[in-house]
């Protein structure tokens, strides 16, 4: 399967702030996606980040509040803007067709916490 | 939208017991059910799939079964391993483009030895 990455692997930031958190893949991947998994808790679909338009995004999260780019086929970026503690979670990009479609793999995660 | 109901949310077995993981799913188009096993502290690792055309599924000591009409599959680890001890999510896709996933909530297996 393909070498998902991501950086920061984790961070620690003050509210009202914003991170921005890449994920890189080694191959070109039809699909990429955003989760986020809070403490102890399933993962949440975000967004599909779409490469060359504007991402689709799930019930309850907005693009305002998680920008995201997809500018090829091999990277994505998650902005979390104006965070509060309540954006403290891990972020887990994920992408598909690599090798086969619909086999969806993840990256290591960006564990995200707001002060 | 799609819901994913994911039964037990805990589960101990001794090693060399079976363990059977339960998933409900309501949206009648979805067409492609993975399961994930999370250790502590890292990814989600995809350990088996199947896809809406087939009725069962097996990778040496994990099967996986889906009933469409009933709109439930499960996931079945036979032998089971004190290494098999994680959370472990189903999940199904939902109607858009590519497979994004709706998961269940997870079930916490202990195998103990």
């Amino acid at each position: 399967s393909a070498v998902i990455s991501q950086k920061p692997s984790r961070d620690i930031c003050q509210r009202g702030t914003s991170l921005t958190i890449q994920c890189q893949v080694d191959s070109q991947v039809t699909m990429m996606f955003w989760y986020r998994q809070q403490p102890g808790q399933s993962l949440t679909l975000i967004a599909t980040a779409n490469q060359g338009s504007e991402a689709t995004y799930e019930s309850g999260f907005v693009i305002d509040k998680f920008p995201i780019s997809r500018p090829n086929l091999t990277f994505s970026t998650l902005t979390v803007s104006n965070m509060s503690p309540e954006d403290s979670s891990i972020y887990l990009c994920s992408v598909e067709g690599a090798p086969k479609n619909n086999e969806q793999f993840f990256g290591p995660g960006t564990r995200l916490t707001v002060l | 939208g799609e819901n994913v109901e994911q039964h037990p949310s805990t589960l101990s077995v001794q090693e060399g017991d079976s363990a059977v993981i339960k998933c409900t799913y309501s949206d009648s188009a979805s067409n492609y059910f993975p399961w994930y096993k999370q250790e502590l502290g890292k990814r989600p690792q995809l350990i088996i799939d199947i896809r809406s055309n087939v009725g069962e599924k097996k990778d040496q000591r994990i099967a996986v079964t889906l009933n469409k009409t009933a709109k439930h599959f499960s996931l079945h680890i036979t032998e089971t391993q004190p290494e098999d001890s994680a959370v472990y999510f189903c999940a199904a896709s939902i109607s858009q483009a590519g497979t994004a996933l709706i998961f269940g909530k997870g079930t916490t297996l202990s195998v103990s030895s």
